[in-house]
């Protein structure tokens, strides 16, 4: 079945700083990849995605490139900002449309 | 543009009882999914309702029901709680329950079982 693999968090980042949270994904044919902020106490919201190989989305100054070679899907920023501050979820579809997510990655930006 | 709705926002129940959740999907989307987040994890699958019917189901027992109204708004039923069914309940929207269509998600109804 199809399946995501995110870096354990938390990840802790001082403003300014760069940010990388990696993403792999299982899954058969040609999935479409998506990344969710998930803030405290609210739902998920869709950051960005990507439908087919080399895609790149981007959205709000985060990126994320669809590289089918090493099935992966790594989310980066050039510089956070302490309003980053969430859970990050990678997610994929397959054929069907339901969304496979990753466990989620904590990330704290400070001061 | 009215975003995705979901009622309510918080629900205690004890074991043994039976639960209703509801979703209203965003402004012209005829597609929900609902997902069931436990603390700390991602959320998982649990069905999806595309014209008023089940189309997909996850690995959920019969415990969990569902359906969709004609103007595509939906309900999660619960029967039977268990104290491991305390998590946060998502619903989301789409369109045309296409898979390479972004899903818009509610901010969840968080159900505690005692």
């Amino acid at each position: 079945g199809n399946s995501v693999t995110q870096m354990e968090g938390p990840v802790t980042l001082s403003e300014e700083a760069f940010l990388t949270i990696n993403c792999t994904y299982t899954a058969t044919g040609y999935p479409s990849l998506f990344w969710y902020v998930q803030y405290p106490g609210e739902g998920l919201q869709l950051l960005l995605k990507a439908t087919k190989a080399d895609d790149k989305g981007s959205n709000k100054g985060f990126e994320a490139t669809y590289r089918k070679e090493t099935t992966s899907f790594h989310l980066e920023k050039g510089s956070v900002q302490v309003s980053d501050s969430a859970v990050y979820f990678c997610a994929l579809t397959g054929t069907a449309s339901k969304l496979t997510f990753g466990t989620g990655t904590r990330l704290q930006v400070t001061l | 543009d009215a975003g995705v709705t979901q009622s309510p926002t918080h629900l205690i129940k004890t074991r043994g009882q039976q639960v209703t959740l509801r979703c209203s999907p965003k402004s012209g989307h005829d597609t929900v999914s609902w997902y069931q987040q436990a603390l700390g994890q991602g959320p998982q699958f649990i069905f999806q309702y595309y014209e008023e019917e089940e189309r997909q189901r996850g690995n959920f027992p019969d415990r969990f029901s569902g359906h969709q109204f004609p103007n595509y708004s939906s309900e999660l039923n619960v029967n039977a709680l268990l104290l491991g069914d305390s998590a946060l309940y998502l619903c989301a929207s789409s369109l045309g329950g296409l898979f390479n269509q972004p899903q818009h998600f509610g901010d969840g109804t968080r159900l505690s079982i005692l």
